[in-house]
């Protein structure tokens, strides 16, 4: 079956830090990848996606995403996190064949300390 | 543009009520989903809608849940009767052929 992992579950950080935040899938053939954030009692948004082209893939707030195809991977970045960015972060896939409803990994809770 | 719509966005009941939870999703926007969040099982797929007809209702827990879209501006999702493991967070969700889905707000949902 198709899926989705993260692998840091809570992530805590002192303000200017820099942070990254696994994801990795299990499907080996064309999918588009995703990256949402849950603030606080908010619904989800979008950070940022990618579906093909240049696999350094920039979003909103200074949050960029590297897709490396060998390693089934699309790993989020920030170089220098800010007290408001705490907030659970959640990498999606879709695109396997006859599903287009999103797979989501477990989600990171990301603490930023001031 | 307003972005998804979903009523209530909290909802209390008692177990073996009816609850019937609304979305309304982006115009435009040709398919629609429905998620639920829970702490045990994260988010995960109930059921999606393409230009109105469900696609992939695989992940419906069961019998006591119904989705319909009668319409490209409407959806509902009905829990009947309703039960305590139903508590969660709701979520609609809204795209285009682009694949890209845009969240509502969610509807809380407690069942004592």
């Amino acid at each position: 079956a198709q899926s989705v992992s993260q692998h840091n579950h809570h992530v805590i950080l002192s303000e200017a830090a820099s942070l990254e935040l696994g994801c990795n899938y299990s499907y080996g053939g064309t999918v588009n990848l995703f990256w949402y954030v849950q603030y606080p009692g908010q619904h989800l948004q979008l950070l940022l996606k990618y579906f093909s082209g240049d696999p350094l893939v920039k979003g909103i707030k200074g949050f960029e995403a590297e897709f490396i195809k060998s390693k089934f991977s699309f790993n989020l970045r920030k170089p220098s996190v800010q007290w408001s960015d705490t907030a659970e972060y959640f990498c999606a896939v879709n695109g396997w064949p006859g599903r287009r409803a999103l797979t989501f990994g477990s989600g990171t809770r990301l603490q930023v300390q001031p | 543009d307003a972005g998804v719509i979903q009523s209530p966005r909290h909802e209390v009941t008692e177990m073996g009520q009816e609850v019937t939870l609304r979305c309304k999703p982006i115009s435009g926007h040709n398919s629609l989903f429905w998620y639920r969040q829970t702490m045990m099982r994260g988010l995960e797929l109930l059921i999606y809608f393409n230009n109105n007809v469900p696609i992939d209702d695989s992940g419906m827990p069961e019998d006591r849940f119904s989705a319909k879209m009668p319409n490209a501006s409407f959806s509902t999702l009905k829990i009947q009767p309703s039960e305590p493991r139903d508590s969660a967070v709701y979520f609609c969700a809204s795209g285009t052929n682009q694949e890209t889905q845009y969240f509502g707000p969610g509807t809380r949902l407690l069942v004592l």
